[in-house]
């Protein structure tokens, strides 16, 4: 059974401080691995990482895959409190002829002014 | 439209009663999927649809839980006989063509069963 496990489950810091949030899958016949930002409603995508293309990087946000580690990090460097949300990561495996998202539980980020 | 739409927004159910929660994606989007999230967890797959074919509904966790897309357009889930367990966020996410594009989620169908 395909597992993503998100770590840590939630963070408390300050306004300006920098995150790394972790993730790390076990899947069979991974494709790829996404970030989403969810807040009150519907996640909202962050970034897609495949095989060829292990490093995003968007403003504030950037986010790596280590395909040997299995495992992929998000980081968000001077936080704001608008960051305030839960980070999920989700992994696009391949089953037979379909493809599955699995999403862990997400990180809780609470951000103090 | 401009994004994925779900109706209704929220939705309360005795025990035992039939639900149908819609999905509207997003125009020209083939592919469609269904997830449940439970409070504090993430989404969980319940099913995929390519155009008006199921291609997967191994997530659908008992034979009460019945999606369709007759049309390759809008979706239903029907859940048959609730149970307080299928208390959740009913997600609906839209791609352009399976898992290789961005999903697009909907707002979700807050569901209680009491």
């Amino acid at each position: 059974e395909d597992k993503v496990v998100q770590s840590p489950l939630s963070l408390v810091v300050h306004e300006g401080d920098t995150v790394t949030l972790n993730c790390s899958y076990e899947v069979t016949n991974f494709r790829s691995l996404l970030w989403y930002k969810q807040e009150k409603k519907a996640p909202t995508f962050l970034f897609m990482l495949t095989s060829s293309g292990i490093e995003k990087k968007s403003g504030r946000l950037s986010s790596i895959l280590d395909k040997k580690e299995l495992s992929s990090i998000l980081n968000i460097t001077a936080t704001q409190t608008g960051d305030s949300a839960i980070y999920l990561c989700a992994v696009v495996s391949r089953g037979f002829g379909n493809e599955k998202l699995t999403f862990g539980t997400g990180t809780r980020l609470t951000i103090i002014p | 439209g401009a994004g994925v739409s779900q109706s209704p927004r929220y939705k309360v159910a005795k025990r035992g009663q039939d639900v149908a929660l819609r999905c509207d994606p997003i125009s020209g989007h083939v592919s469609l999927f269904w997830y449940q999230q439970a409070l504090g967890q993430g989404p969980e797959f319940l099913t995929y649809f390519q155009n008006e074919a199921q291609l997967d509904k191994s997530g659908l966790p008992s034979d009460r839980f019945f999606a369709e897309r007759p049309e390759g357009s809008v979706s239903t889930l029907k859940i048959q006989r609730t149970q307080q367990e299928d208390s959740a966020v009913y997600l609906c996410a839209s791609s352009l063509r399976g898992t290789e594009f961005e999903q697009f989620f909907g707002p979700g169908t807050r569901l209680t069963v009491l």
